[in-house]
């Protein structure tokens, strides 16, 4: 199994800043996911990041509002730009191990923006 | 295109009872897998059990076993035995197989279940 260490755990921003979580994982994995949940929603993918090509976005987000970093196999960061209110919400990374089995989540950041 | 779908949103169940929480799912991809997740209030994403769309045996996994009925697109988890502390958020989701679906997962909406003593 896959041990996944995301930073920071929770976070109270100010509107208009940026705010960049890390997602550091044990062993090498070819992908990794970002996913979004809103207060009281289910998760909604944000995109995929591949190491050593840009990130795949989903329908309804953008690089701009979402840059994604995957330098190596063992770690990416996901950037939160322009923060408004409706940014509040639990942002996840998870991996897919070795077998297709596996889904390995992070302990989510929790991002609240006043 | 995926689609999971929990049409429970919330359920209740006395301490030592069964309780099962369903998934219906939607899905072109003829190789894909189902996944049960816990999410208790602190928000991180407990993996629960896996069913991949070829095996032949329902998958159980301690207390958590997985009713899959391929024909009706149900996968179904339940819970024997429930305990105080299964009282969290369970999410349905799928794994498609196929390029296109690139191995991303889609949820359901969820299920919140408590657990009375």
């Amino acid at each position: 199994s896959a041990v996944i260490s995301q930073k920071p755990s929770r976070d109270i921003c100010q509107r208009g800043t940026s705010l960049t979580i890390q997602c550091q994982v044990d062993s090498q994995v070819t992908m990794m996911f970002w996913y979004r949940q809103q207060p009281g929603q289910s998760l909604t993918l944000i995109a995929t990041a591949n190491q050593g090509s840009e990130a795949t976005y989903e329908s309804g987000f953008v690089i701009d509002k979402f840059p994604i970093s995957r330098p190596n196999l063992t770690f990416s960061t996901l950037t939160v730009s322009n923060m408004s209110p409706e940014d509040s919400s639990i942002y996840l990374c998870s991996v897919r191990g070795g077998a297709n089995t596996e889904a390995f989540f992070g302990q989510g950041t929790r991002l609240t923006v006043v | 295109a995926q689609k999971i779908t929990q049409t429970q949103p919330g359920m209740f169940v006395q301490e030592k009872e069964a309780v099962t929480l369903d998934c219906t799912y939607d899905t072109s991809d003829p190789s894909y897998g189902l996944f049960w997740y816990k999410q208790p209030s602190s928000g991180e994403m407990i993996f629960l059990i896996y069913q991949g769309s070829y095996d032949q045996q329902n998958a159980t996994e301690g207390r958590y076993s997985l009713n899959f009925q391929k024909a009706r697109k149900s996968a179904n988890l339940v819970i024997s035995a429930s305990q105080l502390g299964d009282s969290a958020m369970y999410f349905c989701a799928m794994r498609g197989y196929s390029g296109g679906s690139n191995y991303k997962l889609t949820f359901g909406k969820g299920t919140l279940l408590t657990v009375n003593p």
